[in-house]
């Protein structure tokens, strides 16, 4: 089945030491995205990438980055993670309609939820 | 402007009820709103999604109403089962990618 593929699902870190999520899809989408969801919210959209276009969102710490090396797979490194990082990152793939085409859905990763020690 | 509000924050139904969950927005631009489904420790996952255009779509038990004049729009499941306790995210996106989500309802259907 096509999907998109988180890894690892539980990941834990010491404060302050750097580490980076993995996300990969076979849907070959080319618009790609990282949330984070903390307990009992929305996800809040960090970027996105569209092909190899990163899109920052304003409200987005420094903190966090990202790469996406090829169509398939994207990573999320957070270099320094404070106690209010811990949370579930989701990873997510659309295709791009292009202009005036039907929108499509957000397809989500299962998630890797974080823990700060 | 840019916000989906959404109610009510969680919901105890009996199996067989209809739970209905509502959201609200503000900017006209908004142009689909889907509606996504989470079980714990799971990411979300498309349930059904409708267009501006259209004031009722139907998949299966699950319902959206939408009424363009008031920029309201709502879930309905029918014939509700335990397996549909989940937490039920409205959404909604204009051009580009960002989509909007609302706060969340968290569903428990009880047996």
């Amino acid at each position: 089945d096509a999907m998109v593929i988180q890894n690892p699902r539980y990941q834990v870190t010491q404060f302050g030491k750097p580490v980076t999520l993995s996300c990969s899809q076979t849907l070959n989408h080319n618009v790609m995205y990282w949330y984070q969801q903390k307990s009992s919210q929305a996800p809040k959209l960090l970027f996105h990438y569209y092909d190899k276009d990163f899109n920052n969102e304003a409200d987005t710490p420094d903190n966090f980055q990202s790469r996406r090396p090829n169509t398939s797979f994207c990573f999320l490194d957070i270099r320094s993670p404070g106690l209010g990082d811990a949370a579930m990152y989701l990873c997510a793939t659309s295709r791009d309609p292009g202009l005036g085409g039907t929108r499509r859905p957000q397809h989500f990763g299962d998630g890797t939820r974080l823990s700060i020690l | 402007q840019q916000q989906v509000k959404q109610s009510p924050q969680s919901l105890i139904v009996q199996k067989g009820g209809i739970p209905i969950i509502n959201c609200a927005y503000e900017n006209t631009a908004f142009d689909y709103f889907p509606w996504y489904q989470q079980f714990p420790g799971k990411g979300p996952a498309l349930l059904i999604a409708i267009r501006p255009d259209v004031s009722e779509k139907k998949e299966g038990r699950f319902t959206i109403s939408f009424n363009k004049s008031a920029k309201q729009f709502s879930l309905h499941i029918m014939d509700s089962q335990p397996g549909d306790s989940a937490t039920y995210f409205c959404a909604a996106s204009s051009g580009g990618f960002k989509t909007i989500f609302g706060a969340g309802t968290r569903l428990f259907v009880k047996a």
